[in-house]
């Protein structure tokens, strides 16, 4: 079975530039998370999606993040402008959410570098 | 706001030597507790999922055990291989069951 594909996997641009990183879930899971991770700060939420709808947004750290879910099958997280401080590792996480607690299954990550 | 600690920072062993990793957290009142494994370059495995009434879980070498009263979980690995060598991270709910709020992980090297 396929798992969490995330695209693309680098990333490296000039400050000011419009960053669009991509994910699509596991089939048939329904809830999808976005991370990311530095030294500095480890793995921190961005945002979560339940069937398609945006749950929790309070990780995003300022109005130049957005993250949009127009299907079950793909995500995206827009970063405009981008800044050097955004260089990180962009994971996306996908889980199906029942009455019990389910594991999440995550993504190989973006690379993302803001020169 | 929950926290989650993770001790030590970096752990060397010599292959076949049985280790302990450890995690702590301060909100006791969790659904449940993951245990991840990161290798480099790559994303998260979930490698343990414990419920809040369970004590423990066990995946063939590994065992997680949960003590929600004190705030503590520990990742047992049992006859550690070099493979085992990777960052592990422990991860609790904080404010909802889906909201994850994850440690800072323990680098694992196993000498060979």
């Amino acid at each position: 079975d396929a798992g969490v594909i995330q695209s693309p996997r680098h990333e490296v641009t000039e400050m000011g530039q419009e960053v669009t990183l991509r994910c699509k879930p596991i089939s048939g899971h329904n809830s999808l998370f976005w991370y990311r991770q530095t030294m500095m700060r480890g793995l921190e939420l961005l945002i979560y999606f339940n069937n398609n709808v945006p749950i929790d947004d309070s990780g995003m750290p300022e109005d130049r993040f957005s993250a949009k879910m127009p299907n079950a099958s793909f995500s995206t997280l827009k970063i405009q402008p981008s800044e050097p401080r955004d260089s990180a590792v962009y994971f996306c996480a996908s889980s199906l959410v029942d009455h019990g607690n389910q594991p999440q299954h995550f993504g190989d990550g973006t690379r993302l570098s803001i020169l | 706001k929950q926290e989650v600690t993770q001790i030590p920072a970096a752990l060397s062993v010599p292959e076949g030597e049985n280790l302990v990793l450890n995690c702590s957290f301060t909100d006791s009142a969790i659904y449940n507790l993951q245990w991840f494994r990161q290798d480099p370059g790559k994303g998260l495995t979930s490698l343990l999922l414990i419920q809040s009434s369970q004590r423990e879980q066990t995946s063939g070498r590994l065992n997680a055990s949960l003590d929600k009263s004190s705030g503590r979980s520990t990742l047992y690995i049992a006859a550690s291989q070099p493979g085992d060598s990777a960052t592990y991270l422990c991860a609790v709910p904080s404010g909802g069951y889906q909201k994850v709020t994850f440690g800072t992980g323990t680098k694992l090297q196993v000498i060979p």
